[in-house]
């Protein structure tokens, strides 16, 4: 089945410490992006990727970074200086042709403690 | 800046009550628009596409409409199973998303 894979579903962290997240996509598609989601708001635009080893900030990247070594991964680390990481993270893949829409992964809940 | 603004930003209505969600954005250089439905817990699925001006689609009890500022989501005799956070998003060079409407049917 093509899709997108986000892991894990649940994931636990100490203040301070670094984790990784992990998206894959089996879509073929060049596009990828990550976004958070805070309880009742949208989805806020951390980083995307149009194309393998390069990434460009979106609006809230400060705490966030990622690679793209290849084009099936782009995984998100949240760093320590985050400052508010518990979240709901979303990974998204899409063609980068006009008018072609993003498919999401169903998401990473990040808490802190 | 540009911005993707949805309302209202929650909408409760009786089962059969129709009624419309509407989408208003400020991005130069439109490369399409979309519309999903999100439920708790769960990633976006992704119902519509409009690229231009005019554009409708439709899908069971909900269509999609577009003009050049402005997007609506009608929802015609809505059930219970409707219920979910209603999501916008505009693509020029990235894809950036409105807050979402929240919409509750009551039975």
């Amino acid at each position: 089945d093509g899709g997108i894979t986000q892991s894990p579903k649940y994931l636990f962290r100490k203040e301070g410490q670094n984790v990784t997240l992990s998206c894959e996509q089996n879509l073929n598609h060049d596009a990828m992006y990550w976004y958070r989601q805070d309880p009742g708001q949208g989805l806020r635009l951390i980083y995307y990727s149009q194309i393998v080893n390069d990434f460009q900030k979106g609006d809230i990247a400060e705490g966030y970074s990622v690679s793209r070594e290849k084009k099936e991964s782009f995984p998100l680390t949240v760093t320590s200086a985050q400052k508010n990481p518990t979240a709901f993270y979303l990974c998204a893949s899409s063609m980068i042709r006009e008018g072609t829409e993003a498919f999401f992964g169903q998401g990473t809940r990040l808490t802190v403690v | 800046e540009d911005q993707v603004t949805q309302s209202p930003e929650a909408l409760r209505l009786q089962e059969g009550e129709s009624s419309s969600l509407n989408c208003s954005y400020t991005v130069s250089g439109l490369r399409g628009l979309f519309w999903y439905r999100q439920d708790p817990g769960k990633g976006p699925e992704f119902l519509f596409t409009l690229y231009s001006a005019g554009e409708e689609k439709e899908k069971e009890r909900l269509k999609a409409t577009l003009t050049k500022k402005e997007s609506f989501l009608h929802i015609t005799a809505p059930k219970p199973e409707d219920s979910a956070t209603y999501l916008c998003a505009v693509r020029y060079d990235k894809i950036i998303f409105g807050k979402g409407t929240r919409l509750h049917i009551l039975p």
